[in-house]
């Protein structure tokens, strides 16, 4: 079974800094997808980044990138000059490419991120 | 079109009704998800329909009755409910059959109050 661990149940940050969030998962597959989704107050479930386990290179998204380490099964987010919008609870999220089945997600608990003024 | 829309977003039902959750997209995606979810928890997976054909069933308690009439559409029937089932029920959709676009796109959710 795959097993993903987020251990910062809330994090705090101010506007126009950095934080970066922890995900840390447990698997014996060698091919598989991680990502990180937002979930604001308005319960919509966005995706924010993906990183495909075969690729070495840390994915980016404008202020969002990932520092993705294979051999530590670690994939943290990091968020660079954060914005009020910014708050919501982050999920990261790992899937493992089926035959024919689709692609069911596995999340962790969450981190409730508040970017403050 | 890169939305999926769920309706209704908010429904309360009593234990003894009948009620449908709907979903439907128009991104010409071939697999489709429920997930609950709880207050201050990640969303748990219920079913997976792949190519309108259900693939993947977590175990879940047949009061909830999954559907997909056509590609675009997905239904989850709910009939004697329990409180316990109150939940936030996220409808997903992805291109699936194989394909390296893995990404999911979600509704907003049908907030269910069983009262």
């Amino acid at each position: 079974a795959q097993t993903v661990t987020q251990s910062q149940p809330e994090m705090s940050v101010q506007e126009a800094e950095t934080v970066t969030l922890s995900c840390t998962y447990d698997t014996s597959e060698s091919n598989y997808y991680l990502f990180w989704y937002k979930q604001p107050p308005s319960r919509q479930m966005i995706l924010v980044i993906r990183q495909e386990a075969y690729k070495q290179q840390n994915a980016t998204e404008n202020r969002f990138s990932v520092n993705f380490q294979k051999a530590a099964k670690s994939f943290s987010l990091k968020i660079s000059d954060s914005q009020l919008g910014d708050t919501a609870m982050y999920f990261c999220a790992f899937m493992i490419p089926p035959s024919n089945s689709g692609y069911a997600l596995n999340f962790g608990k969450g981190t409730s991120l508040l970017v403050t003024p | 079109d890169t939305e999926v829309t769920q309706t209704p977003k908010h429904l309360v039902m009593g234990m003894t009704n009948k009620k449908s959750l709907k979903c439907e997209q128009h991104m010409g995606h071939r697999a489709m998800y429920w997930y609950k979810q709880k207050a201050k928890k990640p969303p748990e997976l219920m079913f997976v329909y792949s190519y309108e054909k259900l693939s993947i069933n977590e175990s879940v308690p047949s009061r909830f009755s999954p559907e997909c009439p056509n590609s675009s559409l997905l239904n989850l029937h709910l009939h004697a409910l329990q409180p316990e089932d109150s939940a936030l029920y996220l409808c997903a959709s992805s291109r699936g059959g194989g394909t390296k676009n893995t990404e999911a796109f979600f509704g907003q959710g049908t907030r269910l109050t069983v009262v």
